[in-house]
């Protein structure tokens, strides 16, 4: 079964600093997709990324950046000089070939002005 | 564009009560998804559909059923509502091959149980 850990409850960072969102997963599938959502204090939940097991380069979208390491089964989330509106919660998901996805329990980030 | 509708947002129930709860989606897909959303728990996966007319248990189905007579819609229901069902709920689509695609939430229904 997919399992996904998200290790930080909790992470406060200063405004501008850069933050790490960590995310672990375990999974027997050989392809497999891992996705990144966040879900800010207004409650919906938003669709940042989708990464193939098949490609491992790291992908940068403005501050955002997600490095995936097959090797050590983490699919890790970077928002470089933080603002007070990326304050949420993200999650990081895995899905197995039964179309069911699994979430991790979330990271909630807050960014202090 | 209106996207993943649920209704309603709110609602309060006691104990032993029944309800509907109504998710929508406008864009034609194939799959739809219920989830429930405590604290400190993420999102867990309660039934889904493939398709309409089928539906399928996910991780935590127990006191909940669904249907889905039309494509555009999925209920899901709780015929005997329990303060452990106290939650927000969340209604998901996508397009097809859940695994490849992202799925599309609704805003959210916030339910308490008393």
């Amino acid at each position: 079964a997919q399992k996904v850990t998200q290790a930080q409850t909790e992470i406060s960072v200063v405004e501008k600093e850069d933050v790490t969102l960590d995310c672990v997963y375990e999974t027997r599938d050989t392809t497999y997709y891992l996705f990144w959502y966040k879900q800010p204090p207004s409650g919906e939940l938003v669709f940042l990324i989708r990464r193939n097991s098949f490609d491992e380069q790291n992908e940068i979208s403005g501050r955002y950046s997600w490095n995936f390491q097959k090797s050590t089964s983490s699919f890790n989330f970077t928002i470089t000089a933080s603002q007070v509106v990326d304050s949420a919660v993200y999650f990081c998901a895995l899905p197995n070939t039964g179309n069911q996805f699994y979430f991790g329990t979330g990271t909630s980030l807050t960014v202090i002005p | 564009n209106a996207g993943v509708t649920q209704t309603p947002k709110f609602r309060v129930l006691k104990t032993g009560q029944s309800m509907t709860l109504l998710c929508a989606q406008d864009m034609n897909h194939e799959y739809m998804y219920w989830y429930r959303q405590d604290p400190g728990m993420g999102l867990r996966l309660i039934h889904y559909s493939v398709g309409e007319g089928t539906t399928a248990k996910g991780e935590v189905p127990d006191g909940y059923n669904v249907s889905r007579l039309k494509k555009q819609n999925f209920l899901l229901g709780l015929e005997s509502a329990a303060p452990s069902q106290t939650s927000v709920y969340f209604c998901a689509s996508s397009y097809s091959l859940a695994g490849r695609y992202e799925q599309y939430f609704g805003p959210g229904t916030r339910l308490t149980v008393t």
